[in-house]
């Protein structure tokens, strides 16, 4: 058990559109999901954190207004990254919670060109 | 500033032996503590938690945790080449669930 898909796996954009990444519980639910950011060679970035139904927490120095958090249901947290640019281009990784732990969705790779 | 310190260089071992990391916290409210295997372009694995001062064990890996001292480590006992990985050290902050990580430490097992 405990499985979160994360969707797409990899993305290609250009710069100044927006894209949207998609995290699924796909056997539990999860009041709350997680969003992290990773550079390379750098450890995990906490950029929010999503509560179904209610607006997301972010964590300073993240802006929310470009970074568009959605918890529509207890299964379902979507990350758009809006008018990206080169520097954007990360490793997002989304983060369910049950209970005390946290699991995690394979990943969404970036590139902003 | 909730600070996670994973403060080693890569640890190259030999197959067969263990390897020992550390992982100290700043914040003395944390009651939960993590560890984290990643490998290159994946993302994070949980391997353990840890909540009570002590030791945990779970098959090869041993979980210790040294609160008074603000300390967390991990040792791989018979390590096997499958365990080159980096490690990642994670720690609840303010009590909740949001989770604090080091900057890994990156284990090479050599076979």
């Amino acid at each position: 058990g405990a499985v979160v898909s994360q969707h797409p796996s990899w993305v290609i954009c250009k710069s100044g559109t927006s894209v949207k990444i998609e995290c699924r519980s796909l056997d539990f639910q999860a009041t709350t999901m997680f969003w992290y950011r990773q550079f390379p060679k750098q450890s995990l970035m906490l950029m929010a954190t999503s509560n179904e139904g209610s607006k997301a927490t972010y964590e300073q120095g993240v802006e929310k207004d470009k970074f568009l958090i959605n918890h529509a249901s207890l299964t379902l947290s979507t990350l758009t990254v809006t008018s990206a640019h080169p520097e954007d281009s990360s490793f997002y990784i989304c983060s369910a919670g049950r209970l005390d732990e946290q699991y995690f969705g394979p990943g969404t790779r970036l590139t902003v060109t | 500033q909730k600070e996670v310190e994973q403060n080693s260089g890569p640890l190259s071992v030999p197959e067969g032996a263990i390897a020992s990391l550390n992982c100290t916290y700043s914040d003395r409210g944390s009651q939960s503590f993590f560890w984290y295997r990643q490998y290159s372009g994946k993302s994070p694995e949980l391997i353990m938690f840890i909540y009570s001062n002590g030791d945990k064990e779970d098959g090869r890996f041993t979980a210790q945790l040294n609160k008074a001292s603000q300390y967390v480590s991990l040792l791989i006992r018979d390590s096997q080449p499958s365990d080159s990985a980096t490690y990642l050290c994670a720690v609840n902050m303010d009590g909740n669930n949001r989770l604090a990580f080091g900057k890994g430490n990156q284990v090479v097992v050599i076979p």
